[in-house]
């Protein structure tokens, strides 16, 4: 166990719809990091958080935003959602900007 | 542009063996760190170790081993003794001093008993 819980660990939605998943960090993190993972595009980085304000930005789509919150939780918002967005979605935290562990994973599904 | 190439799709070895997972990067930094990360059937991530551009030692750790040689842009990971516990997807992965991660496609190791 990492520490990095997630929530939900399952999302099935519809197109077009909006979903937000949440990370908790593990007590002390001030990064948190968000990475997609899809059998299309493999492993991918898409936003650091660090104490509460971006840190660095990877292939992150214009419908998707996050935020970190002043209790270092962050949340992934997913907007006009598309078949293609289907994958599974990992949180990460780390102190400093290195090290990374991870939660277990939102998987989400478009219908 | 960062990149980072893992030739190698899937390997299978039986259990006992010695294995090598290749890892080949491309960045025009100076600084940038270099990590590994273990996916095992279960799905979860799982960070292996960092190394910095600065450090060429090799790393052991317990069966594991780390290879880094800037003069040929590798960062390679060996397995010593492999287990069935080790069948995993193997990710490396490159970071311009901690902001943006690029990772390699992952090479899927199948440890055999």
């Amino acid at each position: 166990d990492s520490g990095v819980t997630q929530t939900p660990k399952h999302l099935i939605t519809a197109t077009g719809q909006r979903v937000t998943l949440r990370c908790s960090p593990r007590s002390g993190d001030l990064s948190v990091y968000w990475y997609q993972q899809s059998l299309d595009q493999g492993l991918q980085f898409l936003i650091q958080y660090y104490n509460g304000e971006e840190r660095a930005k990877g292939n992150i789509l214009e419908r998707f935003s996050a935020q970190q919150f002043p209790d270092l939780h962050s949340e992934l918002n997913l907007s006009s959602l598309e078949l293609g967005d289907s994958a599974l979605y990992f949180c990460a935290s780390g102190q400093g900007t290195y090290e990374q562990y991870f939660g277990p994973g939102t998987r989400l599904t478009v219908t | 542009a960062q990149k980072v190439t893992q030739a190698q799709t899937e390997i299978s070895v039986v259990e006992k063996e010695d294995v090598t997972l290749d890892c080949v990067y491309e960045t025009r930094d100076t600084t940038y760190y270099l990590f590994w990360y273990k996916q095992p059937p279960s799905g979860e991530l799982v960070f292996l170790i960092r190394r910095n551009s600065f450090d060429e030692q090799n790393e052991i750790s317990g069966r594991y081993s780390w290879n880094f040689q800037k003069s040929t842009s590798s960062f390679n990971f060996t397995i010593t003794a492999s287990q069935v516990v080790d069948s995993a997807v193997y990710f490396c992965a490159l970071s311009n001093y901690g902001q943006n991660f690029v990772f390699g496609p992952g090479t899927r190791l199948s440890v055999l008993p």
